[in-house]
């Protein structure tokens, strides 16, 4: 089924523990982004990419690295993680910078950081 | 002047009810404004948007009212049905913020059957 893949969709991390989050798509779209969900705040951007190769900052960038090495493929990673960065994930990907495009999003990895 | 303010927080109503979800902005350079749908597990999925030459567009039972002097938007649901409880997102856009949109907080919806 064409569309957004996020791995893991669970994860509990200690304090100061690294990881990587995956989010693959199927779509060729050119643009893909992070962002977290908390509950009353909606969505917050992390990062996003623009094509392969490209990354920037959003919203709430702290705490996060990116990469896009490859066009279907998204990492976000949190190098040290703190209680904070508990939260759900997702990423999207989208045709164009244009939002009427539509993004598709992915269903998300649930993280707790204890 | 990047915020997108919604309301309510959450809302229930009885099935076959009209639920309205409001959403209001600052930024007069948002020229997009998309409502995304997101299931419990899900990711959100986009729903129905409207641009501010139009007051008003209609897909289905879904409905955007559009009120650019007022800088508001909502979000109606005709004959409301258990499978439209979800969490409902109103969110906006414009060039000048790089195309990246700017989502409100979110309103939990339940319909009662």
């Amino acid at each position: 089924n064409a569309g957004v893949t996020q791995t893991p969709k669970f994860r509990v991390l200690k304090t100061g523990q690294s990881m990587t989050l995956l989010c693959a798509q199927d779509m060729n779209h050119e643009y893909m982004y992070w962002y977290r969900q908390d509950p009353g705040m909606g969505l917050r951007l992390i990062h996003y990419s623009v094509g392969e190769g490209t990354t920037a900052k959003g919203e709430v960038p702290d705490g996060y690295n990116v990469s896009r090495l490859k066009k279907q493929n998204f990492l976000l990673g949190l190098e040290s993680a703190a209680p904070s960065q508990t939260s759900v994930y997702f990423c999207a990907s989208s045709y164009s910078g244009q939002p009427f495009y539509g993004y598709t999003f992915g269903s998300g990895t649930r993280l707790t950081v204890v | 002047q990047q915020q997108v303010k919604q309301s309510p927080q959450s809302l229930i109503v009885q099935k076959g009810g009209i639920p309205i979800i409001n959403c209001a902005y600052e930024n007069t350079a948002f020229d997009y404004f998309p409502w995304y749908q997101q299931f419990p597990g899900k990711g959100p999925a986009l729903l129905i948007a409207i641009r501010p030459d139009v007051s008003e567009k209609k897909e289905g039972r879904f409905t955007i009212s559009f009120n650019k002097s007022a800088k508001q938007f909502s979000l109606h649901i005709m004959d409301s049905q258990p499978g439209d409880s979800a969490t409902y997102f109103c969110a906006a856009n414009s060039k000048d913020s790089n195309y990246q949109l700017i989502w409100g907080a979110g309103t939990k919806l339940i319909i009662k059957p």
